[in-house]
């Protein structure tokens, strides 16, 4: 089955533990992103990849590091993790550019993130 | 001015009735546009892509006015399966290659 896959879907961490959000797909794709939700502001993208090894920053990127080493595999890290970035994440993959121009992301199922 | 606003709603409407959302953006260069659905919890999922012409999918009609920078979808014989809350989308470019730009969601609920 396609799809993309996050891990853990809940985490409850303590103020600067560092963490790491896996986050796969199985379906070749290109682009994948990292996007935060939160109540009253929407999703917002964190970081993107257009490619292994090419990664730049979204809308919100501090206090998150990201990888591309291999095709199928976006980890996010939280290298010092603070009360602010409790929220809701979601992992996105597309199949390259013009599949996000014309069709978005597909979604992971999304990870909740709890620092206190 | 927020790049894409949203309706807020709640909307709460009886089984069968027609219900319509709006939506703005403020990006002119705005290219692509979708209207996705998200359920109480899950994941976002893309519910259709809206092109210039307009588009159909069913009981969901999607219509796009470049001029007034507005994106509106219209359910028709509402559903309780309908229930969710309906996100407008926008790839803008410019910025971010790979950005999509979220509105806030417009809560739909239907109701017996």
């Amino acid at each position: 089955e396609a799809q993309v896959t996050q891990n853990p879907r809940y985490l409850i961490t303590v103020t600067g533990k560092k963490l790491t959000v896996t986050c796969s797909q199985n379906m070749n794709h290109e682009y994948m992103s990292w996007y935060r939700q939160d109540p009253g502001l929407g999703l917002r993208q964190i970081y993107y990849s257009m490619n292994v090894e090419v990664t730049d920053k979204g809308d919100v990127p501090e206090g998150y590091k990201v990888s591309r080493k291999e095709k199928r595999n976006f980890p996010l890290i939280l290298e010092s993790p603070s009360p602010n970035q409790t929220s809701l994440y979601f992992c996105a993959s597309s199949l390259d550019r013009a599949e996000v121009d014309n069709y978005g992301y597909t979604f992971g199922s999304g990870t909740r993130l709890t620092v206190v | 001015r927020k790049e894409v606003e949203q309706d807020p709603g709640p909307f709460n409407v009886p089984e069968g009735a027609t219900v319509a959302f709006n939506c703005t953006y403020s990006n002119s260069a705005s290219q692509s546009f979708f209207w996705y659905r998200q359920d109480c919890r899950k994941e976002p999922k893309l519910l259709m892509s809206v092109y210039s012409s307009g588009n159909e999918d069913g009981r969901f009609t999607a219509q796009l006015n470049r001029a007034s920078q507005y994106i509106s979808l219209l359910i028709r014989d509402s559903k309780l399966s309908d229930s969710a809350t309906y996100l407008c989308v926008v790839r803008s470019y410019g910025g971010s290659q790979g950005n999509l730009i979220f509105g806030k969601g417009t809560k739909l609920s239907v109701k017996p």
